[in-house]
């Protein structure tokens, strides 16, 4: 299975401020077709988890340009260039390679 | 855009059974695979199953495997997925999750449900 880890775990972040999260995998996400199969979901408290990010760069249907997401093979990051108070939650990456599916640990992000 | 709808969960003893039910409403759920994902409290997300969506080809967690039955009946845009042999430890909300496309590989989640508590106690 493929094992995904994420750092920081918790973020405190100040509005206005940038702020990026880490992801990686145990095996590369890089599909032959050129593609990178690493999503990005974002949690809101009591909500359920809505894509926010994904083939690792591209962003969802209505997802603000602030996020954003790089990487490719077994290193990825999504960045957002200016937090607002409405991007707190938990921050979940998770590769759609191959099933089983995995989901790293969750990234919660808070207002300092 | 639609929207998904799960159902069915409740408290229920170890070792018993539970069907789950993930409808769709606003689109034709047979063009798409889903997939039920579970998050039990306070924890992180974990996949536990996925259908193609001809229904063809299924897939499971190596948790849930054996006890698990992913199915979907397109008539009605709804997939199921029937829980056997129930342990405390599938305690959790479950998610269903409808994918971008009709295959169970290289996969996004565009879409989720509100999900349902499922409670495994005694």
């Amino acid at each position: 299975d493929i094992v995904m880890t994420q750092s920081p775990l918790y973020l405190p972040v100040t509005p206005g401020e940038p702020a990026s999260i880490s992801c990686r995998s145990s095996q590369s996400l890089l599909h032959t077709n050129g593609y990178n199969y690493l999503d990005w979901y974002l949690q809101k408290p009591g909500q359920s988890p809505q894509l926010l990010i994904y083939l690792g760069s591209t962003r969802a249907s209505g997802v603000p340009d602030r996020f954003s997401g790089s990487g490719s093979g077994t290193d990825f990051t999504l960045t957002i260039s200016r937090v607002e108070a409405d991007d707190v939650g938990i921050y979940y990456c998770m590769q759609g390679l191959q099933s089983p599916f995995t989901f790293g640990p969750g990234t919660k992000v808070d207002i300092k | 855009e639609g929207q998904l709808v799960e159902s069915g969960g409740g408290l229920v003893q170890p070792g018993k059974s539970l069907r789950l039910t993930c409808v769709a409403s606003g689109y034709r759920l047979g063009s798409f695979a889903v997939s039920w994902v579970r998050q039990a409290p306070g924890k992180g997300l974990e996949w536990v199953s996925s259908i193609s969506g001809s229904g063809g080809v299924t897939n499971y967690a190596d948790s849930v495997k054996g006890r698990f039955t992913i199915s979907r009946d397109n008539s009605k845009n709804t997939v199921y997925i029937q829980m056997d042999g129930l342990r405390v430890e599938d305690a959790a909300v479950y998610f269903c999750a409808k994918a971008s496309s009709g295959g169970t590989q290289r996969v996004r989640f565009d879409q989720w449900g509100q999900g349902t508590l499922v409670t495994v106690s005694s």
